[in-house]
């Protein structure tokens, strides 16, 4: 099993409307959790990071369920603009800042 | 604003060649990190650094060197390039806080492709 496990997409979803992307992880110590937005041929860049309480930014909100080892992320009100690829980032317990990323969801909204 | 840089966006090189890929990072980051970015695979961990003249080995460490001479810059080392390591390298850096992991900064990348 993968340490950390997306669905690849493409999710293609008309503008306005509201999606979610979910991610799987192994390590049940894991302790911290991060979505990260990568543009076509971009560098990724960190969208927000993921508490335990949950935690929304503007359109954007993430969800942690540790029972059951994802996380989410659920845009609405999409814009052509969030058109990229999504990667979920975990930091296994321990180590020296090293993380694992996901392969990515790829979300394209369309007019 | 925190600035990553690499040294170069596109690369051809041929097989065998020793290759070096540079980056430098202006906001006095401990960690730095190289990683290889492949269509299906994601981002992988080559090598990382959380000072200078230290580095440690992350995920796909064979056949790439680092070095770590100076804060500010990270080398990535292809001792002899093959064609297997045709790909996006990415160099990222970060702070070292005092929970968890902190937000890592990306260079543009560069392409590699070798013949």
């Amino acid at each position: 099993r993968k340490e950390v496990e997306q669905d690849p997409g493409p999710f293609n979803v008309p503008e306005g409307a509201t999606v979610a992307f979910n991610c799987t992880y192994s390590n049940s110590a894991s302790q911290s959790f991060f979505w990260y937005r990568q543009d076509c041929r971009k560098e990724p860049k960190l969208l927000m990071s993921v508490y335990s309480s949950g935690n929304e930014d503007g359109r954007f909100t993430a969800q942690l369920n540790r029972a059951s080892q994802y996380i989410s992320l659920l845009i609405r009100d999409s814009k052509l603009s969030d058109s990229a690829t999504y990667l979920c980032v975990v930091n296994m317990a321990g180590g020296y800042q090293k993380v694992t990323f996901g392969t990515g969801t790829k979300l394209q909204v369309i007019p | 604003d925190v600035k990553v840089t690499q040294s170069s966006r596109y690369l051809v090189k041929r097989t065998g060649e020793k290759v070096f890929l540079e980056c430098v990072q202006d906001m006095d980051h401990e960690n730095m990190f190289w990683y290889r970015q492949d269509p299906g695979l994601g981002l992988r961990l080559i090598y990382f650094s959380y000072d200078v003249k230290m580095k440690e080995k992350g995920d796909i460490p064979e056949g790439y060197s680092v070095s770590r001479e100076k804060k500010e810059r990270f080398s990535l080392i292809l001792e002899s390039a093959s064609t297997n390591q045709t790909s996006m390298y990415l160099c990222a850096s970060s702070f070292i806080p005092r929970q968890g992991p902190y937000e890592q900064y990306f260079g543009p990348g560069t392409r590699l492709t070798v013949t």
